[in-house]
């Protein structure tokens, strides 16, 4: 069954610290991308990545960044986390052109406090 | 820059009853495509229906079809015979083609909630 994993169902973290959420796609998937969804929001896309140790910027990368340094894994990093990323992460692959197709992991439900 | 707009925050729905979700979207590629993901309480995604800018037929996938407007820039979901099981966020999406990544933006969302 193919898959997308993201490490952690639920992180509480502190303001100020330093947060790693980790996603695994066992699907061969040249792109992968973080996502964050919020009540009336909707998903917003944070970064993207199409290739090893490519990346691109999305819609909202401010106080975010993110690391690619194998196909299968792509990282994202709260620098310095604040309240206000408090929020739900969504981890998503596909292949480079083909969108249908996307997979996403089952999120990760982040409170900074 | 693409956008996507859902303008029904809320809906409720008696069973049996057919559903149809508002969607509409801007973008000045020529190439895109147009998506419908469900999302029940669980938060996992599942992937519904798609359609492509120059499919000439709407797409149907069993009970769910997208009526695709292209002039009006509408891709609304239709659900046809709602069951208990389609209580759900409904998020209306689209992509765009020729970039180095073809990603997917998505709209705010639809509840759909049903009523026995």
């Amino acid at each position: 069954d193919v898959k997308v994993t993201q490490s952690s169902r639920y992180l509480v973290k502190r303001t100020g610290e330093k947060v790693f959420l980790e996603c695994v796609q066992d699907m061969d998937h040249e792109n992968m991308f973080w996502y964050r969804q919020d009540p009336g929001l909707g998903l917003r896309l944070i970064y993207f990545s199409y290739d090893v140790k490519m990346k691109e910027k999305g819609d909202i990368p401010e106080g975010y960044s993110v690391s690619r340094e194998k196909k299968e894994r792509f990282s994202l990093i709260l620098e310095s986390a604040s309240t206000n990323q408090t929020s739900m992460y969504l981890c998503a692959s596909s292949f480079r052109d083909r969108v249908v197709g996307y997979t996403f992991g089952s999120g990760t439900r982040l409170t900074v406090v | 820059a693409q956008k996507i707009t859902q303008t029904q925050p809320g809906m409720f729905v008696q069973e049996k009853e057919a559903v149809t979700l508002d969607c509409t979207y801007d973008t000045s590629d020529p190439s895109y495509g147009l998506f419908w993901y469900k999302q029940p309480s669980s938060g996992e995604m599942i992937f519904l229906i798609y359609q492509g800018s120059y499919d000439q037929q709407n797409a149907t996938e069993g009970r769910y079809s997208l009526n695709f407007q292209k002039a009006r820039k509408s891709a609304n979901l239709v659900i046809s015979a709602s069951q208990l099981g389609d209580s759900a966020m409904y998020f209306c999406a689209m992509s765009d083609y020729y970039s180095s990544a073809s990603k997917i933006i998505f709209g705010s969302g639809t509840r759909l909630s049903i009523r026995p």
